[in-house]
């Protein structure tokens, strides 16, 4: 089945730690997506790509680092310096980005957590 | 500022009691507006695309609609497996380039027997 894997589903982080978030798709999408999800807000772009080796920042990039060297695969890095990491992430692909207007699907999401 | 709201914040309804949830939407040059399911611990799950006002899409009991200002979510005799948190987004022209979605903070409907 085509889809968008996010691993691991829970993970927790220590002080001073960098930690990096999976997302990976077989729908033979462009454009991929990082988003993030605090309760009783809506979801917030950290980072996206439209392309392999391209990336933009979104309006939350600060403490996140991401890469894009294959179609498939967009891992997102939250750093040390991202204060309050404690939120849930969810991983998004569609066919193109830009003024395609198509669709975004979802995974279903990292929740992480400081230990 | 775009913005995207989403009313009411929670809804709870008998099952078969009929009722709409509504999004409005303040951006300059609608691309496209979204409708999402998210189920708790779920990322969300794509119901509707639409592009013009005066459009709708149906699925099962959902009925999605359009105009220039906001859209709605008619739910008709509701079953309590379509309790979840539905959620709203817009595509505008600002942005577009990005590919970027505006999301509302989501209504949670809960349907219970």
């Amino acid at each position: 089945d085509g889809g968008i894997t996010q691993s691991p589903k829970y993970l927790f982080r220590k002080e001073g730690q960098n930690v990096t978030l999976s997302c990976e798709q077989n729908l033979n999408h462009d454009a991929m997506y990082w988003y993030r999800q605090d309760p009783g807000q809506g979801l917030r772009l950290i980072y996206y790509s439209q392309i392999v080796n391209d990336f933009q920042k979104g309006d939350i990039a600060e403490g996140y680092s991401v890469s894009r060297e294959k179609k498939e695969s967009f891992p997102l890095t939250v750093t040390s310096a991202q204060k309050n990491p404690t939120a849930f992430y969810l991983c998004a692909s569609s066919i193109r980005g830009g003024r395609s207007n198509q669709p975004q699907h979802f995974g279903d999401g990292t929740r992480l957590s400081i230990l | 500022e775009d913005q995207v709201t989403q009313s009411p914040e929670a809804l709870r309804l008998q099952e078969g009691e009929s009722s709409s949830l509504n999004c409005s939407y303040t951006v300059s040059g609608l691309r496209g507006l979204f409708w999402y399911r998210q189920d708790p611990g779920k990322g969300p799950e794509f119901l509707f695309t639409l592009y013009s006002a005066g459009e709708e899409k149906e699925k099962e009991r959902l009925k999605a609609t359009l105009t220039k200002k906001e859209s709605f979510l008619h739910i008709t005799a509701p079953k309590p497996e379509d309790s979840a948190t539905y959620l709203c987004a817009v595509q505008a022209d600002r942005g577009s380039t990005l590919g970027r979605l505006y999301f509302g903070r989501g209504t949670q409907l809960t349907v219970w027997p």
